[in-house]
């Protein structure tokens, strides 16, 4: 079945402690992305991916990273957690047809609490 | 000012009526995306356009690049139909997405 992955889809953590929050797709698709979602403000793009080895900033990148050292995984790092980064966030994945997209895939979701 | 605006906020409707979601924007883009957002939290594609019209079943998007606005269209409108639909731009040559805040549609039976 295709389909993206998160993990893990719940986590409650403290401040300081790194963590990271695993995506994955299993449709070959070169563009992946992070989102995060908060009351009033929506989605909002973190991270994008074009491909391996190719990232860069959404509009809110500030205290995450993320790698693309393989074509099915995106993991959003968090370095050093604090309170506001307590969001629920998306992974969502599509297909690049030369310069053009395609509908986005999403990931179910993983509700992080920052204590 | 947001780049993308979403009206109405909040959308109440009986079964069966036509519903119509808009969606401004302000910026220069290669795409539109609608999206729906289950009230369990799932997120679908519902659409992807950049000119003219799609249809799918009972919902419909339209899109008019001069006057940067788009439309999300329900025919026949059914309590399943219930969620949060997001429009969602691919700003021009920058390849970010920015998200409008959505339209809460509830339908009654």
């Amino acid at each position: 079945e295709a389909q993206v992955t998160q993990n893990p889809r719940y986590l409650i953590t403290v401040t300081g402690k790194k963590l990271t929050v695993t995506c994955s797709q299993n449709m070959n698709h070169e563009y992946m992305s992070w989102y995060r979602q908060d009351p009033g403000l929506g989605l909002r793009q973190i991270y994008y991916s074009m491909n391996v080895e190719v990232t860069d900033k959404g509009d809110v990148p500030e205290g995450y990273k993320v790698s693309r050292k393989e074509k099915r995984n995106f993991p959003l790092i968090l370095e050093s957690p604090s309170p506001n980064q307590t969001s629920l966030y998306f992974c969502a994945s599509s297909f690049l047809s030369g310069d053009s997209y395609n509908e986005q895939f999403f990931g179910p979701g993983t509700r992080l609490t920052v204590l | 000012k947001n780049e993308v605006e979403q009206s109405p906020q909040n959308l109440t409707a009986q079964e069966g009526e036509f519903i119509t979601i808009n969606c401004s924007y302000s910026v220069g883009i290669s795409a539109l995306h609608w999206l729906q957002q289950h009230p369990g939290g799932g997120i679908v594609s519902l659409f992807m356009l950049s000119s003219g019209k799609k249809k799918h079943g009972r919902l419909i998007a339209t899109i008019n690049i001069q006057e940067k606005h788009s439309s999300l269209h329900i025919t026949a409108s059914h309590p399943r139909d219930s969620a949060v639909y997001i429009c969602a731009v691919l700003w021009y040559n920058t390849d970010k997405l920015i998200f409008g805040t959505g339209t809460r549609l509830q339908v009654f039976p």
